[in-house]
């Protein structure tokens, strides 16, 4: 089945700080893979995505490298403010299974100044 | 451009009422997704539609759930009779014809069951 496995929470940096939130997935057939952010209150919003093997999705100073030979799609970032402070969710989708998003459970990042 | 919208934001209800969820997707839109997030279960697909059609409706939890899309713009997710059990956010998220992986989310509803 599709199944996605990231860090359990909470993460606690203080600013400035570099981030790494590991992400693993299981697929049958060749995934997309997205990371999501929820802030507090809030819905999801789609942070990056990469679709095929060694893509490097990017946003917002986050960046996460599509690894097929590890099944892996970590999340980085050089230096993370308090505003980043957040759920994280790393998730895959399949095309064969009709684009559904499969959820990791999320890894909650407190940021301290 | 407005993005998903969901109403209520927050409701409050007693076991054994009704309850309805509304949503309406991003115009042009034509995939829409519901989830409930609880601590315990993280997220989880309830039901998604394509072109108003209910495609997988597997992660329904039971009969007293039943989701609806009488056109492209809007939808709504029921509970009848409500649990404590169901209290919960329940997001709707859509997606376009052009990119079906990148779903946008909507704020949720936050429903307690008393």
């Amino acid at each position: 089945g599709n199944s996605v496995t990231q860090m359990e929470g909470p993460v606690t940096l203080s600013e400035e700080a570099f981030l790494t939130i590991n992400c693993t997935y299981t697929a049958t057939g060749y995934p997309s893979l997205f990371w999501y952010v929820q802030y507090p209150g809030e819905g999801l919003q789609l942070l990056l995505k990469a679709t095929k093997a060694d893509d490097k999705g990017s946003n917002k100073g986050f960046e996460a490298t599509y690894r097929k030979e590890t099944t892996s799609f970590h999340l980085e970032k050089g230096s993370v403010q308090v505003s980043d402070s957040a759920v994280y969710f790393c998730a895959l989708s399949v095309r064969e299974y009709g684009n559904k998003l499969v959820f990791g459970a999320g890894t909650i990042l407190r940021v301290k100044s | 451009d407005a993005g998903v919208i969901q109403s209520p934001r927050h409701e409050v209800t007693e076991m054994g009422q009704e309850v309805t969820l509304r949503c309406k997707p991003i115009s042009g839109h034509n995939s829409l997704f519901w989830y409930r997030q609880t601590m315990m279960r993280g997220l989880e697909l309830l039901i998604y539609f394509n072109n108003n059609v209910p495609i997988d409706d597997s992660g329904m939890p039971e009969d007293r759930f039943s989701a609806k899309m009488p056109n492209a713009s809007f939808s709504t997710l029921k509970i009848q009779p409500s649990e404590p059990r169901d209290s919960a956010v329940y997001f709707c998220a859509s997606s376009a014809g052009g990119d079906q992986e990148t779903q946008y989310f909507g704020p949720g509803t936050r429903l307690l069951v008393l």
